[in-house]
């Protein structure tokens, strides 16, 4: 089984600054991690994916990702945040191989960005 | 690709009565999908996993007879919550997986169904 563990319930960050949102999961077999954006009444949208390869990951509207297996952490950066990056992000986890499990989210963090 | 529909995006019923939501994969075909539960400001819990033919497996705590999902094809499943109360009220997500695909691990989502239960 996996779980996920987002360190920090919000983040506030000026706009431009730069920004990271921690994420650490747990599990006894490899994994793919997620990141999730979720903006208000509405459903998620992918950020970024880590499969396998590289550990760094590049993902839509500026955001990347580490992958460090030794920490078992996939945090979220952004140099430069705008006043859009305002919203909801879930960290989330899936076992490779683990036939059809969904995937597992943490309990996200909510960026808010200050003008 | 994978594009993940839901109808209706917000409902408004009195208690006492039953709200369908339908979840529809548009361009792939959808051997799973799961539901979810999102209270405010909260994470998705899920509900239940539901694979094209078979009965739903729902999460411990999860009345199955008053979430009642139907996965009769392989675009379309539906979640019918049945006799609503205001506690019901909630954001529903539905998502979707093609193990046909060879990136199986992957789930697309639904935009989100907001229900108000009066």
């Amino acid at each position: 089984a996996q779980s996920v563990t987002q360190l920090d319930s919000q983040v506030p960050v000026f706009e431009e600054a730069p920004v990271e949102l921690r994420c650490n999961y747990s599990s006894s077999v490899s994994v793919y991690l997620f990141w999730y954006v979720q903006y208000p009444n509405q459903g998620l949208q992918l950020l970024l994916k880590y499969l396998s390869g590289s550990t760094l990951v590049k993902g839509i509207n500026g955001f990347e990702a580490e992958f460090n297996k030794s920490q078992t952490s996939f945090h979220l950066r952004k140099p430069s945040v705008h006043i859009s990056d305002t919203a909801e992000y879930f960290c989330a986890v899936s076992g490779r191989n683990s036939g059809n499990t969904p995937l597992v989210f943490g309990k996200g963090t909510r960026l808010s960005v200050i003008a | 690709g994978a594009v993940v529909s839901q109808h209706p995006s917000r409902v408004i019923c009195k208690s006492g009565t039953s709200v369908k939501i339908e979840c529809r994969s548009l361009d792939f075909q959808a051997t799973t999908m799961f539901w979810y539960r999102q209270f405010p400001k909260q994470s998705l819990m899920l509900m239940a996993t539901s694979n094209e033919g078979s009965k739903a497996t729902y999460e411990q705590g999860v009345e199955k007879d008053k979430f009642l999902i139907n996965h009769a094809s392989l675009t379309l499943s539906t979640l019918t919550v049945t006799s609503a109360h205001p506690e019901d009220s909630s954001f529903y997500i539905c998502s979707a997986r093609d193990l046909d695909r060879g990136n199986s691990y992957e789930q697309y989502f639904g935009p989100g169904t907001r229900l108000t239960v009066t």
